[in-house]
């Protein structure tokens, strides 16, 4: 099966911040990766699909790149409704993993 | 719209099943598969497996191949999630999830676009 394994897995930022999370995967998937939001009591939020592209209705302060084996998603300038865990998620070959998460915190 | 509804909260003893049920609307529901995803109290998100809702194939996560069942009823538009062996373990918000689908450049892709509202399974004796 497919590791993921993303970082960090916390950090602490203020707003207006620009913020890179991590993932990489034990072997290739080429672009099959998304990205997702979580905020608790909440279902989570597609951000990020194919590696890079937006979501609709998605704000463009988010972005993401990568292709292989190595991802990054990208918050330009952190707002306030950003704080939550951030999860990437593999679909390639008929199977997915979740990386383990990064929860971002307000410093 | 698209919506998922799922079923009610369940409390079971260990060594107990769960099935859980999922309610798609707003699509035609053979088009899309479900996928099944859990998060524990103070975990993160798990994979669990998918249906593909016009054939029942499914693909479970090998973690779970052993012990989960993933059915469809096409004629009423519901996927369900049935856990069986459960134990403290299995104490989870169990969502699921479907795709639009959306292809660009030539390749398909398959994001988790629409959830469920999660459903609280608690294993406790």
């Amino acid at each position: 099966a497919i590791q993921m394994t993303q970082s960090p897995s916390s950090l602490s930022a203020s707003v207006g911040d620009r913020v890179t999370i991590t993932c990489r995967a034990s072997q290739a998937i080429r672009q099959n990766l998304a990205w997702y939001q979580h905020k608790p009591g909440l279902a989570p939020k597609l951000l990020i699909y194919a590696a890079s592209t937006l979501h609709s209705g998605v704000p463009s302060r988010f972005s993401g790149s990568g292709s292989g084996t190595d991802f990054t998603l990208t918050i330009s300038s952190l707002q306030p409704e950003d704080f939550a865990t951030y999860y990437c998620l593999q679909d390639y070959n008929y199977s997915s993993t979740f990386g383990g998460g990064t929860k971002v915190e307000i410093e | 719209q698209v919506q998922l509804v799922q079923s009610g909260a369940e409390v079971k003893k260990p060594g107990a099943s769960v099935k859980v049920s999922c309610k798609a609307s707003g699509y035609t529901f053979r088009m899309y598969p479900i996928h099944w995803v859990r998060q524990a109290p103070g975990q993160g998100l798990e994979w669990m497996g998918w249906i593909n809702a016009a054939n029942g194939y499914t693909k479970y996560s090998e973690k779970f191949q052993d012990r989960v069942n993933m059915t469809r009823d096409i004629s009423v538009g519901t996927a369900d999630l049935e856990l069986s062996s459960l134990a403290s373990e299995d104490t989870a918000i169990y969502y699921c999830a479907t795709t639009g689908g959306y292809c660009s450049g030539g390749s398909c892709y398959n994001p988790l676009d629409h959830w469920g509202q999660g459903t609280l399974v608690t294993v406790s004796s």
